[in-house]
């Protein structure tokens, strides 16, 4: 079957847009996860959902940055008022429950100028 | 110190030799271990997980756990070019307040030379 998608691959944005990444998860998964990768660094984790609930949203840098899985599928993180810190790739990941192997999306470059 | 450590690396094998990558963490509870592969501008790819202490073989992926050492370890024997890639080692860590996150090391760069 399809594994995680997202979109867009790529967004450049000038410094204080705001923007929305959004991932597809695999079909029936109930976990999903957002992360941030810097380069030459591994993934770190930003938040978790269950279904549609947020369980831990301990890894998110500041207020500026929002996540959102309303019907318990496609998950939005959102950032506010972007900084130039705020340049990474963003990694999507799904697993079928809990902490199970997770799967990863192609992620998102977001480059702010 | 970082909850997941690895050599940065580069670790360069010849092709058909055996290539051993390593990984220590300090969370003395922590169950799950997985090994991820990135191709440079791609996204991690999951290759092993591990559960039990012990070797767990896939194919030419050998992935081993020593829980007292606090240490996992993935072999990759006959080494191919295509091998060459960064190495994510990754660990259920408790975060605390009953949460737990993955927790990835820096990677380790592998090439694999003709």
């Amino acid at each position: 079957g399809a594994g995680v998608s997202q979109s867009p691959r790529y967004k450049v944005a000038k410094r204080g847009q705001d923007v929305a990444l959004r991932c597809d998860p695999i079909s029936g998964h109930v976990s999903l996860f957002w992360y941030q990768q810097a380069l030459g660094q591994g993934p770190e984790f930003l938040t978790y959902f269950q279904n549609e609930a947020q369980l831990d949203k301990s890894g998110l840098p500041s207020d500026r940055f929002f996540a959102e899985r309303p019907e318990g599928s496609v998950s939005t993180l959102k950032i506010q008022r972007t900084q130039q810190e705020d340049s990474a790739v963003y990694l999507c990941a799904s697993s079928a429950g809990g902490w199970s192997e997770q799967y990863f999306g192609p992620g998102t470059r977001l480059t702010v100028t | 110190q970082k909850e997941v450590e690895q050599n940065s690396g580069p670790l360069s094998v010849p092709e058909g030799a055996i290539a051993s990558l390593n990984c220590t963490y300090s969370d003395r509870g922590s169950q799950s271990f997985f090994w991820y592969r990135q191709y440079s501008g791609k996204s991690p790819e999951l290759i092993m997980s591990i559960y039990s202490n012990g070797d767990k073989e896939d194919g030419r992926f050998t992935a081993q756990l020593n829980k007292a050492s606090q240490y996992v370890s993935l072999l990759i024997r006959d080494s191919q070019p295509s091998d060459s890639a960064t190495y994510l080692c990754a660990v259920i860590i408790e975060s605390g307040g009953s949460n737990y996150k993955l927790t990835f090391g820096k990677g380790t760069l592998l090439t694999v030379n003709p």
